[in-house]
């Protein structure tokens, strides 16, 4: 079975670009989750969907960030524009149905802001 | 707010010994309670996970407690190998969220 998959693996880009990362869910999850990780505050939730609709975006650091789930089958998290201490690795996670489930996870997507 | 706590930080123990992890969470009015494994460079695995009515999971060499009224879960990990070195974080669940702890990075030394 396939598991989440996120695109690219490693970002490297210079300060001011913009970033698009992506995420593929689990077939048939109904919710999606992105989650930044760093050293020094760890796993952070940004965002999460249910059925495609943003549910709680309170994670979401500021207005450079936007997340978009156009489909069952894909999501986006954007920083527009990108700054150094974006640099973290982020993480999309999906599940099925109720908080009895756990939470798969892809590989992560390695950002590097310069 | 809820807050997850994991100790020890990092541990380093040698091949064959049976280990605990430790995890404490500050609001008991949790769905569930799971442990993950992360290796380096990859995302998490979820390795048990307790629903807030439960007192325990195991999944062969693992076994994972939970005592919400305490606010403490412990992961005991039997016979140790080589290969359980990794990255072990607790997460606990309210709704939909997981909040997590900063992790204790296991080292087994053969």
């Amino acid at each position: 079975d396939a598991g989440v998959i996120q695109s690219p693996r490693h970002e490297v880009t210079e300060m001011g670009q913009e970033v698009t990362l992506r995420c593929k869910p689990i077939s048939g999850h109904d919710y999606l989750f992105w989650y930044r990780q760093t050293m020094m505050r760890g796993l952070e939730l940004l965002i999460y969907f249910n059925n495609n609709v943003p549910i709680d975006d309170s994670g979401m650091p500021e207005d450079r960030f936007s997340a978009k789930m156009p489909n069952a089958s894909f999501s986006t998290l954007k920083i527009q524009p990108s700054e150094p201490r974006d640099s973290a690795v982020y993480f999309c996670a999906s599940t099925l149905g109720s908080a009895e489930q756990p939470q798969h996870f892809g590989d992560g997507t390695r950002l590097s802001i310069l | 707010k809820q807050e997850v706590t994991q100790i020890p930080a990092a541990l380093s123990v040698p091949e064959g010994e049976n280990l605990v992890l430790n995890c404490s969470f500050t609001d008991s009015a949790i769905y569930n309670l799971q442990w993950f494994r992360q290796d380096p460079g990859k995302g998490l695995t979820s390795l048990l996970l307790i629903q807030s009515s439960q007192r325990e999971q195991t999944s062969g060499r693992l076994n994972a407690s939970l005592d919400k009224s305490s606010g403490r879960s412990t992961l005991y990990i039997a016979a140790s190998q080589p290969g359980d070195s990794a990255t072990y974080l607790c997460a606990v669940q309210g709704a939909q969220k997981l909040v997590f702890g900063q992790g204790t990075r296991l080292t087994i030394n053969p």
